[in-house]
């Protein structure tokens, strides 16, 4: 399957600052996808990253709050502005794998917010 | 646009026992099924998936069974394990590629020994 990093892992971050998570992956890839699971809920997408274009975000997400770059098919970025502690949470990067056909999930950024 | 509802919420079985957890979406447009589980810490890892175009699929104690006309999936483990014990989360594609996903709120599992 394919191989997703993230960094960071974890991270604690002040109030009012921004975070920017990569996403790297073993090859290259048309979609990449970023979701947000709060502390002990289900996940939610968050947008769909394009290659070349700008980011398809689903309702309740706005590019101001998380912009999203996708320089090329194997990386990507989600920043997270100006956090308040409501953004604490697991940020997941995930890719369709076309060889299994199958969605994988990055092992997650996990992000406290004080 | 595309809802997935989950049930139930808790189950707790004894090992050797079956668990089904059940999953009913409102998009008849979806067509990609994914079952994921997460032990505590880590991240989801899928275990067994289905497409619209078939109504069933095993891999050795899991087994998804897809029924479009009611438009609800459901997960089958047999002989439960300790080590099944987990959060398990339905999911349901929201775009035509099948490859954005709507996540039903999870199902925490618990086999005891």
């Amino acid at each position: 399957s394919a191989v997703i990093s993230q960094k960071p892992s974890r991270d604690i971050c002040q109030r009012g600052t921004s975070l920017t998570i990569q996403c790297q992956v073993d090859s290259q890839v048309t979609m990449m996808f970023w979701y947000r699971q709060q502390p002990g809920q289900s996940l939610t997408l968050i947008a769909t990253a394009n290659q070349g274009s700008e980011a398809t975000y689903e309702s309740g997400f706005v590019i101001d709050k998380f912009p999203i770059s996708r320089p090329n098919l194997t990386f990507s970025t989600l920043t997270v502005s100006n956090m308040s502690p409501e953004d604490s949470s697991i940020y997941l990067c995930s890719v369709l794998d076309r060889g299994r056909n199958t969605i994988y999930f990055g092992e997650g950024s996990w992000l406290t917010v004080v | 646009g595309e809802n997935v509802e989950q049930h139930p919420s808790t189950l707790s079985v004894q090992e050797g026992d079956s668990a089904v957890i059940k999953c009913t979406y409102s998009d008849s447009a979806s067509n990609y099924f994914p079952w994921y589980k997460q032990e505590l810490g880590k991240r989801p890892q899928l275990i067994i998936d289905i497409r619209s175009n078939v109504g069933e699929k095993k891999d050795q104690r899991i087994a998804v069974t897809l029924n479009k006309t009611a438009k609800h999936f459901s997960l089958h483990i047999t002989e439960t394990q300790p080590e099944d014990s987990a959060v398990y989360f339905c999911a349901a594609s929201i775009n035509q590629a099948g490859t954005a996903l709507i996540f039903g709120k999870g199902t925490t599992l618990s086999v005891s020994s």
